[in-house]
């Protein structure tokens, strides 16, 4: 079955760390781009972070940059997203998403997973 | 960044009725590079439409996407019951990639 399944998610103090995982299946990893998208409650959807096939190209959203690294192991088939110095408008949902494509720009978003709740509350 | 601004913010229709989404850009949306994705809630968001006008893969054609340059349009030309969700535009053409804020069609 073609899927994403994030893992990962909590609760977590202001300041404090969390990884955020995703699991692939059911497609050639490899092949794609991956993103990670936020919602928060009450707000519209965020593209957090994207890293293209072979992670030569990285890039984040300026809210995150600095604090948030995106990675990926191929041969895991594994997404991931260290999140540092968390802040309460961290607080979202966190959606693992596949690329239409092997580069970061350019492409739609084609697989979307159920997503991970990350709340930041003291 | 640009902009991505959704109207309605809610939509309230019946099953059978036509159902019109609009997203507008605040810049051009260089090569209809233009998303929409189907949300509903405690499911992984799903592709509808991609180059503004590309039905994904298992969509009814009940779906149609039009539009160009800052205005783009989502149809749906006669709501079935499970078409009833959270609709987003999303451009993928200059980063930050953005969404729009979405439009909620509702059951009247």
């Amino acid at each position: 079955e073609v899927q994403l399944v994030e893992s990962g998610g909590g609760l977590v103090q202001p300041g404090r760390s969390l990884r955020l995982s995703c699991a692939a299946s059911g497609f050639t990893f490899d092949d794609y781009a991956m993103h990670w998208v936020r919602h928060a409650p009450g707000k519209g959807l965020e593209w957090v972070s994207g890293i293209s096939w072979n992670s030569g190209s990285i890039d984040y959203a300026d809210s995150v940059k600095g604090r948030f690294t995106i990675s990926r192991d191929n041969a895991k088939k594994s997404l991931y997203l260290q999140m540092n110095s968390l802040r309460t408008e961290d607080m979202a949902f966190y959606y693992c998403v596949k690329g239409a494509g092997a580069t970061r720009t350019l492409w739609h978003f084609d697989l979307w997973g159920r997503g991970t709740l990350v709340t930041v509350s003291s | 960044e640009n902009v991505l601004t959704q109207s309605p913010g809610t939509l309230s229709l019946s099953p059978g009725e036509r159902a019109t989404l609009s997203c507008r850009a605040s810049q051009s949306v260089s090569h209809n590079y233009l998303a929409w994705y189907q949300h509903k809630p405690g499911q992984a968001p799903r592709l509808i439409m991609y180059g503004a006008s590309n039905r994904a893969t298992g969509i009814s054609d009940r779906f149609s996407g039009s539009g160009s340059g800052t205005d783009f349009t989502l149809t749906i030309s006669r709501l079935d019951p499970e078409d009833f969700a959270v609709y987003y535009c999303h451009q993928y053409s200059s980063s930050p990639f953005t969404f729009g804020g979405g439009t909620k069609v509702e059951i009247k």
